[in-house]
């Protein structure tokens, strides 16, 4: 099983409406990290949110984190076609900072 | 704007063939890490380095894989004997505080084994 796995999949949402994404993970972490992928592309770091921390925000992008639940979740608010991509939440294990595991991602796309 | 660069950016190769990723880290940068992807899959976790030595490996980064910081800014991957599975999008990255500070990546090296 997955230390961090996104749900959906995959999302379809028309231009200018909200996008929503969840991780959800197995162990206790020090910090949770959300990239973006364009195709082929390496990955570009978004945000990052402590394990103290409940939520964050930076420009269009809201983050939340449950520790209770084990779960975060990443908003993206009125898309845009460069926003199409696929986004995958990183996790940094609690004591094993050396570790950062991905999850399958989520993969986003915004009809015009 | 920093970033990590990678070498070549394909590589094609015959199975059993010796093959050495490139990638230039940022260089205030003193963590590395190798993950590989392959194609519409999960980002997956190959090795982490620092202080020349391996930090952490997991179980895909077996005795045919081997890392190299030759000098002060290349960092390598190597495969020894390449096998078909091994065909993916190779990504280095690296940081400057371990495990609390994004990652930058590179473009990545597609390693199609044939």
């Amino acid at each position: 099983s997955q230390q961090g796995e996104e749900d959906p999949q995959a999302l379809s949402i028309q231009e200018g409406e909200n996008a929503t994404m969840n991780c959800s993970y197995k162990t206790s972490i020090n910090n949770l990290q959300w990239y973006r992928q364009n195709s082929g592309r390496g990955l570009v770091h978004l945000i990052l949110i402590r394990s103290n921390e409940r939520e964050k925000h930076s420009g269009r992008l809201r983050v939340t984190l449950d520790t209770s639940k084990k779960s975060s979740s990443l908003l993206i608010t009125a898309s845009r076609a460069a926003d199409t991509a696929s986004y995958f939440c990183a996790t940094v294990v609690m004591n094993r900072d050396d570790k950062i595991i991905f999850g399958k991602g989520t993969r986003l796309h915004i009809l015009p | 704007e920093p970033e990590v660069t990678q070498t070549p950016s394909h590589q094609v190769t015959q199975m059993g063939q010796e093959v050495i990723l490139r990638c230039v880290p940022i260089s205030n940068h003193l963590y590395f890490y190798w993950y590989r992807q392959i194609l519409g899959q999960k980002v997956e976790f190959l090795v982490s380095f620092y202080n020349n030595e391996i930090s952490e490996k997991s179980e895909i980064f077996d005795d045919q894989f081997s890392v190299e910081r030759p000098d002060g800014s290349n960092f390598t991957l190597k495969i020894r004997s390449t096998k078909l599975e091994d065909s993916a999008m190779y990504f280095c990255a690296s940081s400057e505080i371990w495990g609390d500070e994004k990652l930058f990546f590179g473009s990545g090296t597609q390693l199609s084994v044939l």
